[in-house]
Order: C-alpha cells, then structure tokens, then sequence
C-alpha cells in the first residue's frame, strides 16, 4: 500500500514552454501534498505545501508564478513549470500525507520526474 | 537555496560489514526524524523513523540512534549488501513546521562485493 505515482517519469522540453507534471496518490487519499527539487549530487529542498483545495504554501525563494501548484482531489496534485529555462532542469519529487495521520507522520515519496530543459 | 559544487560525502565498505551513516540535524525542536535511501533516479525510500522521545529504535538488519543533546542522528546497518549502496538522507520535521522535512546533506554508500 501507499503508493505514489508521477507521471511523466521523465520530459525534455524547449525552452519557453510549460511543463505539467502529475503526483496521484493510489491506495490512499491525501490531503497535503509536498513538492521538492533535487539537483543533481544535492538534497531535496522543499518548494511547496500543497493542501488539497486551498492555495499552495511557497518556501521562500520559491515563484509561486513560475511554479503553479493545483491541488484539485485528495489524490492529485499537479505542479506546472511555467515558461521553463534550462536552469529548471532538474529532478522534481512529490510526496503525500496519508489523510488521518499525523502532522508529524510518514509521507510517501513518487518516483521522481526528470525534467531537461533545452 | 541551492548550493554549488556540492559533494556528497561517501561511505565506502566491504560488503558483511556494518555501515554507519550519521547526520547533524539542524532543529532542536524538531519531533520527528526519518531516514530516506534514495537509489539513482528514484524518489526516497523510508527505512526508519525516530520520534523525539526516543533515543533508539531498531528495524530489520538497521538501528536509528538518536542524541538530541548533541543533535546527531545516525543510521546503522547490520551486515551491508551490495543491494544497500545508495545514497542515504536524513530527514527532520515538527509541528511548529507542519510536517515540512528538512533533509540533512546525504550520504553515498558504496558496498564493496
């Protein structure tokens, strides 16, 4: 059980396109949604809270312009690169708080989209 | 923010050893605590977790120890395999942070056959 799934699994795109990609809960509904970047040999690092029928919460930093954030069921989340440059290149993950659980509880990770911009 | 020319730290060991993979966490009122395995382009994987009112717990074949005086995390792995070379992330979160985790640097395991 609790599986996350992200789709697509990797995207090469132009530069000055948008790009969507989709992080859906399975086996389990989840109200909170987080996103992460992680570049290459680094961390992940938070972008955004995403509360399943409310505005996304940015991390400071964050463009909460370029980085459109939809929550729009408890089982789908979707995060939009708006106008994409080649600096954006980079591994984009979600993850998901089961509802019911704690605040301070497991989230379960997708698998990761690769994003490169050309 | 990001930060350039970053390396991960590397643990090499001999495949039957145990490993330790340790991690300095940066919240003194942090709850919760997480270690993550992440493989090469694939999302996190949860080995263990640690509440803040414990000072050890253990899991299968991995043992999570936790120092909060000195705010030190580690992870012990019994026994290392070649399937467990990865690179191993800590993790941190609270209330006061609505479950936001904090990841630690990481650590690349390499095991040696």
């Amino acid at each position: 059980g609790a599986v996350v799934s992200q789709h697509p699994s990797w995207v090469i795109c132009k530069s000055g396109t948008s790009v969507k990609i989709e992080c859906r809960s399975l086996d389990f509904q989840a109200t909170t949604m987080f996103w992460y970047r992680q570049f290459p040999k680094q961390s992940l690092m938070l972008m955004a809270t995403s509360n399943e029928g409310s505005k996304a919460t940015y991390e400071q930093g964050v463009e909460k312009d370029k980085f459109l954030i939809n929550h729009a069921s408890l089982t789908l989340s979707t995060l939009t690169v708006t106008s994409a440059h080649p600096e954006d290149s980079s591994f984009y993950i979600c993850s998901a708080r089961p509802l019911g659980t704690l605040v301070v509880d497991t989230q379960y990770f997708g698998p990761g989209t690769r994003l490169t911009v050309l | 923010g990001e930060s350039v020319g970053l390396h991960l730290p590397t643990l090499s060991v001999q495949e039957g050893d145990n490993s330790i993979i340790n991690c300095a966490y940066s919240n003194s009122a942090s709850d919760y605590f997480i270690w993550y395995k992440q493989e090469s382009g694939k999302g996190p994987q949860f080995i263990i977790d640690i509440r803040s009112n414990m000072d050890k717990r253990q899991g299968q074949r991995v043992t999570v120890l936790l120092n909060k005086t000195v705010k030190h995390l580690s992870l012990q792995i019994a026994a290392t395999q070649p399937g467990d070379s990865a690179v191993y992330f800590c993790a941190e979160t609270s209330y006061n942070q609505g479950g936001k985790l904090i990841f630690g640097q990481g650590t690349e395991l390499s095991v040696k056959p």
